[in-house]
């Protein structure tokens, strides 16, 4: 098992690029979620998915959309890259025991 | 809507020491308690949940927290700490009847000193 792998690892993006960031979990699980975590701060939920066509906003969705075609796959797309969007992404996906499951994160520098 | 607070940003400690790490959460439900740690550059990983039962939960790495819903805190302890378990640890909850999404506290830095 991989679990939760995220692509790619590192990125600069100038202020308007678009891009999108991968997440793919090979552990069957059907919750899955993205978060940012910026310096000093804890994570913020961004969007999450409670199963393959299914997603809804978390806490801090503004400048973000996401897709989930399969039960593997839950990309996070980025439209119109602001400054604001510098920061650490984190993809995760839930047990049934509760337990998360994080990658390693995406680290993102929108100058 | 749950909030966590971490009542120490950052917490110097010698190695072999006890160590305590507090967290406080405030909700109007029935929640889920968790504490993760996070190595640098790394991913989180989980340290210990409580759902029910027990108030006193053990989770890896010699780690327990306890659970004490009249003063609404679950803090993270540990008898004697080692070098390796320099790292950023953070609280979270969820309310138990939800899609479990986690609200996490700002971070304690746990250094330890040689």
């Amino acid at each position: 098992n991989a679990g939760v792998t995220q692509t790619p690892k590192f990125r600069i993006l100038k202020i308007g690029q678009s891009m999108t960031l991968q997440c793919t979990q090979d552990m069957n699980h059907n919750y899955m979620y993205w978060y940012r975590q910026d310096p000093g701060m804890g994570l913020k939920l961004i969007y999450y998915s409670v199963g393959a066509g299914i997603t809804d906003k978390g806490e801090v969705p503004n400048g973000y959309n996401v897709s989930r075609s399969t039960t593997e796959d839950f990309p996070l797309r980025l439209e119109l890259a602001a400054p604001s969007q510098t920061s650490v992404y984190f993809c995760a996906s839930r047990r049934d025991d509760e337990t998360q499951y994080f990658g390693p994160g995406t680290r993102l520098l929108v100058l | 809507a749950q909030s966590v607070t971490q009542l120490d940003s950052q917490v110097p400690v010698f190695e072999e020491a006890p160590v305590e790490l507090r967290c406080n959460y405030s909700s109007s439900v029935s929640v889920y308690l968790f504490w993760y740690v996070q190595y640098p550059n790394q991913g989180l990983q989980l340290l210990l949940k409580y759902l029910s039962g027990s108030t006193l939960v053990k989770g890896i790495n010699g780690f327990e927290a306890e659970f004490n819903k009249s003063q609404t805190s679950f803090h993270l302890r540990k008898p004697s700490v080692h070098i390796s378990d320099t790292a950023e640890y953070f609280c979270a909850v969820t309310p138990s009847g939800s899609a479990r999404q986690l609200t996490f506290g700002s971070g304690t830095q746990l250094t330890v000193l040689p």
